[in-house]
């Protein structure tokens, strides 16, 4: 256990579906992640909030929403998803000390592996 | 950015040490070494992190020369339970947040 939980573990949808993804950190850090793995392919950063503001987003296209209500909690809400949208989805927090030092180690959940029909 | 370069895999035995050596020739004065390990289907976990010179936790020793232009990760007596992704990062800040760059990390096999 890593203090990161992610719901639901898998998600299988359609293309013309609407779902949500959910991340919730008990380690109160400040700054949560959103990362896409796809098969045989390298981590790719998605979105980066830090004390609930965006700070990053990485050319992510738009059927790709992030939320993030709190510190604890993230959401990924999903829309008129592509087939090669199907990947691992993770998430991840950090504590941000600002400032421009390096931030602290980053805290992963299990994922989330969605398949789009 | 701090590009790395690692092997893409490695094979090992049982109760040997693996060592999976690591190169960032860019690497920037206030840029960290940080090691993670991925199992199938999991989110990366933290392994170690160091600077400089030698560095060493219950699960791992890093080694980094005094150019800091590589570092080698290095697992004593494997067991087949250390199969997995093994990836070098090297610390990018993006205004006041890091954000972390995963390559193709080093997948380690390891044999009965």
């Amino acid at each position: 256990e890593t203090g990161v939980t992610q719901t639901p573990r898998h998600l299988v949808m359609g293309m013309t579906n609407k779902k949500s993804l959910k991340c919730e950190q008990h380690l109160g850090h400040n700054a949560m992640y959103w990362y896409k793995q796809s098969a045989k392919k390298p981590l790719e950063l998605m979105f980066v909030y830090s004390l609930e503001e965006r700070v990053e987003n990485n050319s992510v296209p738009s059927r790709f929403s992030p939320e993030c209500p709190n510190s604890s909690h993230l959401f990924l809400h999903l829309h008129t998803l592509q087939p090669e949208d199907s990947a691992l989805y993770l998430c991840a927090s950090s504590q941000d000390r600002g400032g421009g030092e390096w931030a602290d180690t980053q805290y992963f959940g299990p994922g989330t592996r969605l398949t789009v029909l | 950015l701090a590009k790395t370069t690692q092997p893409i895999s490695m094979d090992s035995y049982e109760g040997q040490e693996v060592n999976i050596t690591c190169s960032h020739n860019n690497i920037a004065t206030n840029d960290y070494i940080t090691w993670y390990q991925q199992f199938p289907s999991q989110g990366p976990r933290f392994i170690i992190q160091g600077y400089k010179t030698k560095v060493t936790n219950e699960v791992a020793s890093l080694f980094i020369p005094a150019d800091r232009k590589s570092s080698t990760l290095s697992l004593p007596r494997v067991s087949l339970s250390d199969t997995a992704v093994y990836y070098c990062l090297v610390g990018v800040l993006s205004g006041n947040t890091g954000k972390l760059i995963f390559g193709q990390g080093t997948t380690l096999q390891v044999k009965p």
